[in-house]
């Protein structure tokens, strides 16, 4: 499998911003995906970044440096929804995705 | 429809017990997954299928059978399962054709193996 570093939990206050870091193997590496997922829900698709760059949606956006096997999501204007796990997960064609450790969020008022 | 549905929420069985997970999409996705997640835990993928054909199996134990009747169905089949098997099993669909498809995820069935 692959092998996904990314911190564990981050607590902030609404409005604040909050950046996840995700790194990742390289080999047969196509483009990285962010989910959120709120306890006891599904995850659901937040952005897929395929080239280096910042790609921005609404108060999210995502960032990859493929020469680092890096990329970030970075959450803006917190809001008391947005308490939940974020996961990484590159893409490796054929389908598959590795998603990586997860962070959780939580956001206090 | 953007949903995919699974069935059932909960499912409590023994370890001697044969059940069905059942999964369903009418978004004309060509590809579906299976994935097993623990509590605190990333989604690990099971199985890929595409074009109703299987195409990954990520060296699951045979005790988890997977079957794709048609294009919009995704069944999961049970047998001789074993505590640790107790998980959230999230079943996933996308388009299939292109280096990179978002994945939409139902809701899991919460699995409990006595």
């Amino acid at each position: 499998g692959q092998s996904l570093e990314q911190p564990s939990e981050v607590t902030a206050v609404e409005g604040a911003i909050v950046q996840i870091n995700c790194t990742y193997q390289t080999s047969g590496f196509y483009g990285l995906s962010w989910y959120q997922q709120h306890d006891g829900g599904a995850p659901t698709f937040l952005s897929y970044n395929a080239l280096d760059g910042l790609e921005e949606t609404g108060r999210f956006s995502s960032f990859l440096s493929r020469s680092d096997s890096y990329g970030y999501l970075l959450l803006q204007e917190l809001q008391m929804k947005d308490s939940a796990s974020y996961f990484c997960a590159p893409s490796y064609g054929n389908n598959r995705l590795a998603f990586g450790k997860g962070n959780q969020v939580v956001v206090i008022p | 429809d953007t949903e995919v549905t699974q069935t059932p929420k909960h499912l409590v069985m023994g370890m001697t017990n044969k059940k069905s997970l059942k999964c369903e999409q009418h978004m004309g996705h060509r590809a579906m997954y299976w994935y097993k997640q623990k509590a605190k835990k990333p989604p690990e993928l099971m199985f890929v299928y595409s074009y109703e054909k299987l195409s990954i199996n990520e060296s699951v134990p045979s005790r988890f059978s997977p079957e794709c009747p048609n294009s919009s169905l995704l069944n999961l089949h049970l047998h001789a399962l074993q505590p640790e098997d107790s998980a959230l099993y999230l079943c996933a669909s996308s388009q299939e054709g292109s280096d990179y498809n978002e994945q939409f995820f139902g809701p899991g069935t919460r699995l409990t193996v006595l």
